[in-house]
């Protein structure tokens, strides 16, 4: 098993250009996130994904889309990017362990700069 | 809304004993997680307690308390691999099965 892949690892934009950012996870699990992490901060949800067909916003959802393709496959768009999404994105899905633990299953980040 | 506070940082030395605190505050509560992150890592689950009191898992232990709205990551017999962040987290009742994280702590182990 591969966990959660996310592509790309690193990227580089200028302002006002867009990119796609791509999420997988090969573990059946039904929900997935995105979230942006900034330096020295926690991670804050952008979208997240209850099942496959649906989504909904999280808590910093402006400037950015996102699109369940599949059970699989979860991404993020930025659809003409700015110096404030300057950030590192996380992927992750969630399995329901024992008790309700909820466990979240991270990507390894893609590192964004806009310049 | 939900919030979440911990320190921002920890120094200790290797084999001894740290405790990270968490308050939090929460509209639904659905239990306590903890998280570790190495620097230019992802996140990588650690605990979790829904009832009040102590969990065990090796070298670290988490503690809650319900009716103070705390909790603790315990970290015992420290190695330097353990520098890193630590944050709490709590599941967002509004958002699914998503979590609200605090800022986090990070751990610098000295030898």
């Amino acid at each position: 098993n591969a966990g959660v892949t996310q592509t790309p690892k690193f990227q580089v934009l200028k302002t006002g250009q867009s990119m796609t950012l791509q999420c997988a996870q090969d573990m059946n699990h039904n929900s997935m996130y995105w979230y942006r992490q900034d330096p020295g901060m926690g991670l804050r949800l952008i979208y997240y994904s209850a099942s496959e067909g649906t989504t909904d916003k999280g808590e910093v959802p402006n400037g950015y889309n996102v699109s369940r393709l599949n059970k699989r496959e979860f991404s993020l768009r930025l659809e003409s990017a700015a110096p404030s999404q300057t950030s590192v994105y996380f992927c992750a899905s969630t399995s329901e362990g024992q008790g309700g633990s909820y466990e979240q299953y991270f990507g390894p980040g893609t590192r964004l700069t806009v310049t | 809304g939900q919030s979440l506070e911990q320190p921002s940082e920890v120094t200790a030395v290797e084999g001894a004993i740290v405790q990270i605190n968490c308050t939090y505050q929460t509209s639904g509560f659905y239990g306590l997680s903890w998280y570790q992150q190495h620097d230019g890592g992802a996140p990588t689950f650690l605990s979790y307690n829904a009832l009040d009191g102590l969990e065990e898992t090796g070298r670290f232990s988490s503690f809650l308390s319900r009716s103070d709205s705390y909790g603790y990551l315990l970290l015992q017999e420290l190695q330097m691999k353990d520098s890193a962040s630590y944050f709490c987290a709590v599941r967002d009742p509004s958002r699914g099965r998503a979590l609200t994280f605090g800022s986090g702590t990070r751990l610098q182990v000295q030898p």
